[in-house]
C-alpha cells in the first residue's frame, strides 16, 4: 500500500529564499508530524497536526518556519528567508490517533534541503 | 524536560558478534518507547515498541529490547548481527502530546 510520500526529495536553494516542502500522509491517518534531522544529530520535532485541533508548534525553531495542513490530508512546511543552518533532512510522519492511545508513526523518505 | 539519550554514537562489529545499544530516557508518567532503524537510502522504520506489559519486547529481524524502569533504560539487543544490520538506529520516547523525542542515533557498521 502507499506509504507517506514527500516532495521534493532534494532541494537546493540560496540563502534568503523561501522553500515549501510537501507531505502526503497515509490515507486515513489523522495525525501528522514534521521532524528535522541535521547532519550528525538526532531527529528534532517541529510541529504536529491532529485532526481539527490546533497544531502543536512547540518545536518550530523560529518564526521563519510555518506549516499548514488541509483537513486530514496534505501538509506543507514553509521556511522563509532560508539560512544555512536550515540545511537538514525534513521528515514527515503520520499515524492513526485513537481517543485512548497513540499509534506507530510511519515516516516518509524525507526532503534533503541544502541552503547555499 | 523529557529527553532520550543514546550512549553509543558509532559501533563497529564483526558478523556474528552480539549487539547491545544503550538508550536512557528521562521523563515520568506513561512511558512509550521505540527503536527505529534507518538502513542506507531507506526510510525510518519501526523495529520494536514498548507500551505496557512484558518489559522484554521482540521486534523484527531478531531484535529485542528490555524496558528496565528502575534504570530508565530501553536497550536494544541482538545475539548475532549480520552485515545487513548495518544502519543507523534511533531510540525514541513518546511525549504526552504524541510527538516522538529521539536520541542522537547510533551508527552500526557490521564488517563481513
Amino acid at each position: 500500500g502507499a506509504g507517506v510520500s514527500q516532495s521534493p526529495s532534494n532541494k537546493v536553494t540560496e540563502k534568503g529564499k523561501d522553500v515549501e516542502l510537501r507531505c502526503d500522509p497515509i490515507s486515513g491517518h489523522t495525525a501528522l508530524y514534521w521532524y528535522r534531522q541535521r547532519l550528525g544529530q538526532g531527529l528534532e520535532f517541529l510541529i504536529y497536526f491532529q485532526g481539527n485541533s490546533a497544531p502543536d508548534k512547540s518545536g518550530l525553531p523560529s518564526d521563519r518556519f510555518s506549516a499548514e495542513r488541509t483537513g486530514e490530508s496534505v501538509s506543507t512546511l514553509t521556511i522563509q528567508r532560508t539560512q544555512q543552518e536550515d540545511s537538514a533532512v525534513y521528515l514527515c510522519a503520520s499515524s492513526w490517533r485513537t481517543i485512548s492511545s497513540y499509534n506507530e508513526q510511519f515516516f516518509g523518505p524525507g526532503t534533503r534541503l541544502t541552503v547555499l | 524536560a523529557q529527553s532520550v539519550s543514546q550512549h553509543n554514537h558509532h559501533v563497529i562489529l564483526s558478523e556474528a558478534a552480539s549487539l547491545e545499544l544503550g538508550c536512557n530516557y528521562s521523563y515520568g508518567g506513561t512511558v512509550n518507547l521505540f527503536w527505529y532503524v534507518q538502513y542506507p537510502g531507506q526510510h525510518l522504520q519501526l523495529l520494536l515498541k514498548y507500551f505496557s506489559g512484558d518489559p522484554l519486547v521482540k521486534g523484527i529481524k531478531g531484535f529485542e529490547a528490555e524496558f528496565i524502569k528502575s534504570k530508565f533504560s530501553f536497550n536494544l539487543r541482538k545475539p548475532s548481527v549480520q552485515w545487513s544490520d548495518t544502519a543507523e538506529y534511533f531510540c525514541a520516547g513518546r511525549s504526552n502530546t504524541g510527538k516522538l523525542i529521539f536520541g542522537q542515533g547510533t551508527t552500526l557498521q557490521v564488517k563481513p
